[in-house]
């Protein structure tokens, strides 16, 4: 299993520009999830999907859109870039959708600058 | 709304002595889940140990033991016998009864040896 997969590693991007972040996973897990890491900050969750078709927003979901047309892949879309979505971005995947709860697993993250 | 707070933004720690990281969180939920990750320089999230909110006993793995205070609503994190390949960001993390995860801001582990 190659587990969680995340393209690109690193992106640079201008102001205005859009871009999505790919992910993948091979475990046929259910929930999968988005998050951005600030400095300082920890982790804060973008959108989440419980299964194909069926998305949500988390903690900080503006500016951001995704959908899950399949069980494998969970693409993340920045609309219209702009600095302060500059962070890393990890991608997260776990079997379970309810408690008790199987960790997640991480992708390797996607260093994102806006310029 | 869904907290988790981790008050020691550094910690040191002699090698082969042992280490608690706080963690205290914030739920109206009954049933949650509380984990701990260590994420060393090279970026990647590695999940360390996982209790649920009706676990009686406390979990353990291997080096690593959650010490669960639900009436506290604490979730500390023990690292026996530290190494020096202990030394990493350290995050808690809670998952809600609706599926969301939340995060702290991490402690910064060092080891000396």
């Amino acid at each position: 299993n190659a587990g969680v997969t995340q393209t690109p590693k690193f992106q640079v991007l201008k102001t205005g520009q859009s871009m999505t972040l790919q992910c993948a996973q091979d475990m046929n897990h259910e929930y999968m999830s988005w998050y951005r890491q600030d400095p300082g900050m920890g982790l804060r969750l973008i959108h989440y999907s419980v299964g194909a078709g069926i998305t949500d927003q988390g903690e900080v979901p503006n500016g951001y859109n995704v959908s899950r047309s399949t069980t494998e892949d969970f693409p993340l879309r920045l609309l219209s870039a702009a600095p302060s979505q500059t962070s890393v971005y990890f991608c997260a995947s776990s079997l379970g959708t309810s408690l008790p709860q199987e960790t997640q697993y991480f992708g390797p993250g996607t260093r994102l600058l806006v310029l | 709304a869904q907290k988790i707070t981790q008050t020691q933004p550094g910690m040191f720690v002699q090698e082969k002595e042992a280490v608690t990281l706080d963690c205290t969180y914030d739920t109206s939920d009954q049933s949650y889940g509380l984990f701990w990750y260590k994420q060393p320089s090279s970026g990647e999230m590695i999940f360390l140990i996982y209790q649920g909110s009706y676990d009686e006993q406390n979990a353990t793995e291997g080096r690593y033991s959650l010490n669960f205070q639900k009436a506290r609503k604490s979730a500390n994190l023990v690292i026996s016998a530290s190494q020096l390949g202990d030394s990493a960001m350290y995050f808690c993390a809670m998952l809600s009864n609706f599926n969301k995860f939340y995060f702290g801001s991490g402690t910064k582990l060092n080891v000396k040896p």
